[in-house]
Protein backbone atom coordinates (compact mmCIF):
# COMPACT_ATOMS: atom_id res chain seq x y z
CA UNK A 1 0.00 0.00 0.00
CA UNK A 2 1.33 3.14 -1.44
CA UNK A 3 1.34 5.86 1.71
CA UNK A 4 2.52 8.64 -0.23
CA UNK A 5 1.46 9.17 -4.08
CA UNK A 6 2.33 11.34 -6.77
CA UNK A 7 0.10 10.90 -9.40
CA UNK A 8 1.69 12.72 -11.99
CA UNK A 9 4.64 10.96 -13.33
CA UNK A 10 6.16 13.83 -14.95
CA UNK A 11 5.11 17.56 -15.80
CA UNK A 12 5.86 19.98 -18.58
CA UNK A 13 5.65 23.53 -17.84
CA UNK A 14 7.26 26.94 -19.41
CA UNK A 15 9.88 29.07 -18.22
CA UNK A 16 8.36 31.90 -16.14
CA UNK A 17 5.22 30.01 -15.69
CA UNK A 18 4.12 27.94 -12.74
CA UNK A 19 4.72 24.50 -11.90
CA UNK A 20 2.69 22.97 -9.52
CA UNK A 21 3.50 19.12 -8.31
CA UNK A 22 1.08 17.44 -6.23
CA UNK A 23 1.21 14.52 -3.41
CA UNK A 24 -1.26 13.17 -1.99
CA UNK A 25 -0.88 10.86 1.56
CA UNK A 26 -3.00 8.10 3.36
CA UNK A 27 -0.85 8.08 6.58
CA UNK A 28 -2.96 10.83 8.91
CA UNK A 29 -0.73 9.93 11.81
CA UNK A 30 2.39 11.54 9.48
CA UNK A 31 3.25 15.09 10.66
CA UNK A 32 6.58 16.39 8.78
CA UNK A 33 6.47 16.64 4.99
CA UNK A 34 9.59 17.31 2.61
CA UNK A 35 10.02 17.60 -0.92
CA UNK A 36 13.16 16.59 -2.23
CA UNK A 37 14.94 17.65 -5.91
CA UNK A 38 16.90 14.73 -8.13
CA UNK A 39 18.93 15.58 -11.21
CA UNK A 40 20.03 12.48 -12.94
CA UNK A 41 22.87 9.89 -11.82
CA UNK A 42 23.01 12.09 -8.38
CA UNK A 43 21.32 11.49 -5.08
CA UNK A 44 18.72 14.02 -4.24
CA UNK A 45 18.91 17.13 -2.11
CA UNK A 46 16.41 18.90 0.38
CA UNK A 47 14.65 21.26 -1.36
CA UNK A 48 11.65 22.42 1.53
CA UNK A 49 9.81 20.98 4.23
CA UNK A 50 6.63 21.84 6.09
CA UNK A 51 5.20 20.84 9.78
CA UNK A 52 1.66 19.40 9.99
CA UNK A 53 1.02 22.07 11.98
CA UNK A 54 1.51 24.60 9.89
CA UNK A 55 -0.34 25.45 6.30
CA UNK A 56 2.44 27.16 3.86
CA UNK A 57 5.89 27.02 4.34
CA UNK A 58 8.01 29.69 1.69
CA UNK A 59 11.77 29.66 0.63
CA UNK A 60 12.57 31.70 -2.37
CA UNK A 61 10.52 30.94 -5.56
CA UNK A 62 9.79 27.47 -3.38
CA UNK A 63 6.57 27.19 -1.38
CA UNK A 64 4.67 24.34 0.13
CA UNK A 65 0.86 24.18 0.71
CA UNK A 66 -0.33 21.61 2.52
CA UNK A 67 -3.90 20.88 3.05
CA UNK A 68 -4.42 18.33 6.11
CA UNK A 69 -7.99 17.53 5.97
CA UNK A 70 -7.48 16.57 2.10
CA UNK A 71 -4.51 14.99 2.36
CA UNK A 72 -2.81 16.81 -0.23
CA UNK A 73 0.52 18.81 -0.41
CA UNK A 74 1.78 21.01 -3.17
CA UNK A 75 5.10 22.60 -3.94
CA UNK A 76 4.55 25.59 -6.20
CA UNK A 77 7.55 26.98 -7.89
CA UNK A 78 7.40 30.53 -9.10
CA UNK A 79 8.98 31.52 -11.55
CA UNK A 80 9.90 28.09 -13.02
CA UNK A 81 13.49 28.43 -14.69
CA UNK A 82 15.27 25.36 -16.96
CA UNK A 83 17.74 24.88 -13.86
CA UNK A 84 14.33 23.83 -12.13
CA UNK A 85 14.12 20.52 -14.54
CA UNK A 86 14.79 17.36 -12.28
CA UNK A 87 12.65 14.90 -10.55
CA UNK A 88 11.05 15.69 -7.47
CA UNK A 89 10.13 13.38 -4.73
CA UNK A 90 7.44 14.12 -1.65
CA UNK A 91 8.42 11.94 1.39
CA UNK A 92 6.78 11.96 4.99
CA UNK A 93 7.34 10.80 8.42
CA UNK A 94 5.87 10.79 11.81
CA UNK A 95 7.67 11.59 14.38
CA UNK A 96 11.26 11.04 13.80
CA UNK A 97 10.62 8.02 11.68
CA UNK A 98 11.61 6.63 8.67
CA UNK A 99 10.94 9.23 5.32
CA UNK A 100 8.03 7.89 2.78
CA UNK A 101 8.49 8.82 -0.47
CA UNK A 102 6.50 9.18 -3.60
CA UNK A 103 7.59 8.25 -6.75
CA UNK A 104 8.33 11.21 -8.53
CA UNK A 105 7.49 13.95 -10.68
CA UNK A 106 9.62 14.49 -13.39
CA UNK A 107 9.56 18.33 -14.34
CA UNK A 108 10.32 19.97 -17.81
CA UNK A 109 11.13 23.58 -17.92
CA UNK A 110 11.31 24.59 -21.26
CA UNK A 111 13.30 27.93 -22.66
CA UNK B 1 30.75 21.01 7.83
CA UNK B 2 29.66 17.11 6.93
CA UNK B 3 30.11 15.08 4.07
CA UNK B 4 28.77 11.43 2.77
CA UNK B 5 30.73 9.21 0.35
CA UNK B 6 29.56 6.53 -1.75
CA UNK B 7 31.55 4.39 -3.86
CA UNK B 8 31.47 3.02 -6.57
CA UNK B 9 29.95 5.51 -8.55
CA UNK B 10 28.91 2.72 -11.28
CA UNK B 11 28.94 -0.91 -10.65
CA UNK B 12 28.34 -4.13 -13.13
CA UNK B 13 27.97 -7.31 -12.24
CA UNK B 14 27.17 -10.71 -13.57
CA UNK B 15 23.83 -12.20 -12.35
CA UNK B 16 25.18 -14.58 -8.98
CA UNK B 17 28.42 -13.01 -7.61
CA UNK B 18 28.58 -10.85 -4.53
CA UNK B 19 28.04 -7.26 -3.57
CA UNK B 20 29.46 -4.40 -1.56
CA UNK B 21 28.69 -1.07 -1.54
CA UNK B 22 30.53 1.16 1.28
CA UNK B 23 29.24 4.72 2.66
CA UNK B 24 30.99 6.75 4.86
CA UNK B 25 30.49 9.77 6.62
CA UNK B 26 32.37 12.59 7.80
CA UNK B 27 31.66 15.91 10.07
CA UNK B 28 28.89 14.23 12.22
CA UNK B 29 28.61 11.37 15.01
CA UNK B 30 26.24 8.44 15.73
CA UNK B 31 24.42 9.44 12.32
CA UNK B 32 21.29 7.28 11.49
CA UNK B 33 22.16 6.04 8.09
CA UNK B 34 20.05 4.27 5.72
CA UNK B 35 19.84 2.44 2.08
CA UNK B 36 17.70 3.34 -0.80
CA UNK B 37 17.42 2.18 -3.98
CA UNK B 38 15.73 3.61 -7.01
CA UNK B 39 14.52 1.37 -9.55
CA UNK B 40 12.67 2.51 -12.46
CA UNK B 41 8.97 3.66 -11.90
CA UNK B 42 9.13 2.60 -8.14
CA UNK B 43 10.61 5.91 -6.60
CA UNK B 44 12.65 5.70 -3.33
CA UNK B 45 12.43 2.46 -1.66
CA UNK B 46 13.60 2.22 1.89
CA UNK B 47 15.93 -1.14 1.94
CA UNK B 48 17.97 -0.63 5.92
CA UNK B 49 18.02 1.99 7.96
CA UNK B 50 20.75 2.12 11.03
CA UNK B 51 20.18 4.00 14.06
CA UNK B 52 24.15 2.82 15.70
CA UNK B 53 26.64 0.58 15.64
CA UNK B 54 25.47 -2.77 14.58
CA UNK B 55 21.74 -2.17 14.46
CA UNK B 56 19.88 -2.67 11.30
CA UNK B 57 16.14 -2.65 10.64
CA UNK B 58 15.01 -4.26 7.39
CA UNK B 59 12.28 -2.56 5.51
CA UNK B 60 12.10 -4.70 2.63
CA UNK B 61 13.00 -8.84 2.67
CA UNK B 62 15.04 -9.72 0.03
CA UNK B 63 18.51 -10.97 -0.70
CA UNK B 64 20.60 -7.82 0.39
CA UNK B 65 21.99 -7.28 3.80
CA UNK B 66 23.67 -4.28 5.28
CA UNK B 67 26.03 -3.98 8.12
CA UNK B 68 27.32 -0.86 10.18
CA UNK B 69 31.06 -1.90 11.70
CA UNK B 70 31.86 1.65 12.54
CA UNK B 71 29.52 4.92 13.52
CA UNK B 72 29.66 6.66 10.52
CA UNK B 73 30.31 3.68 7.96
CA UNK B 74 27.28 1.99 6.42
CA UNK B 75 27.92 -1.06 4.12
CA UNK B 76 25.32 -2.79 2.00
CA UNK B 77 25.83 -6.39 0.61
CA UNK B 78 24.58 -9.47 -1.52
CA UNK B 79 25.82 -12.49 -1.66
CA UNK B 80 24.28 -13.64 -5.27
CA UNK B 81 22.81 -10.70 -7.38
CA UNK B 82 19.79 -10.77 -9.23
CA UNK B 83 18.76 -8.83 -12.53
CA UNK B 84 16.23 -7.56 -10.52
CA UNK B 85 19.22 -6.15 -7.70
CA UNK B 86 19.70 -3.69 -10.79
CA UNK B 87 19.12 0.42 -9.93
CA UNK B 88 20.35 3.23 -8.34
CA UNK B 89 21.35 2.69 -5.00
CA UNK B 90 21.49 5.75 -2.66
CA UNK B 91 23.11 6.32 0.74
CA UNK B 92 21.36 9.12 3.39
CA UNK B 93 22.41 10.36 6.64
CA UNK B 94 20.52 12.28 9.95
CA UNK B 95 21.15 13.83 12.73
CA UNK B 96 19.60 11.59 15.67
CA UNK B 97 16.42 12.89 16.84
CA UNK B 98 17.59 15.65 13.94
CA UNK B 99 15.12 18.45 14.38
CA UNK B 100 13.45 18.29 10.60
CA UNK B 101 14.39 14.66 9.25
CA UNK B 102 16.05 16.48 6.42
CA UNK B 103 18.19 13.81 5.07
CA UNK B 104 21.49 14.18 3.37
CA UNK B 105 21.63 12.25 0.12
CA UNK B 106 25.09 10.71 -1.04
CA UNK B 107 25.85 10.65 -4.73
CA UNK B 108 24.78 7.38 -5.66
CA UNK B 109 26.01 4.12 -6.75
CA UNK B 110 24.48 2.85 -10.13
CA UNK B 111 24.76 -0.94 -10.55
CA UNK B 112 23.56 -2.72 -13.44
CA UNK B 113 23.27 -6.67 -12.76
CA UNK B 114 23.77 -9.07 -16.40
Amino acid sequence: DQQVKQNSPSLSVQEGRISILNCDYTNSMFDYFLWYKKYPAEGPTFLISISSIKDKNEDGRFTVFLNKSAKHLSLHIVPSQPGDSAVYFCAATEGYSTLTFGKGTMLLVSP
Amino acid sequence: SQTIHQWPATLVQPVGSPLSLECTVEGTSNPNLYWYRQAAGRGLQLLFYSVGIGQISSEVPQNLSASRPQDRQFILSSKKLLLSDSGFYLCAWTMTGGDGNEQYFGPGTRLTVT
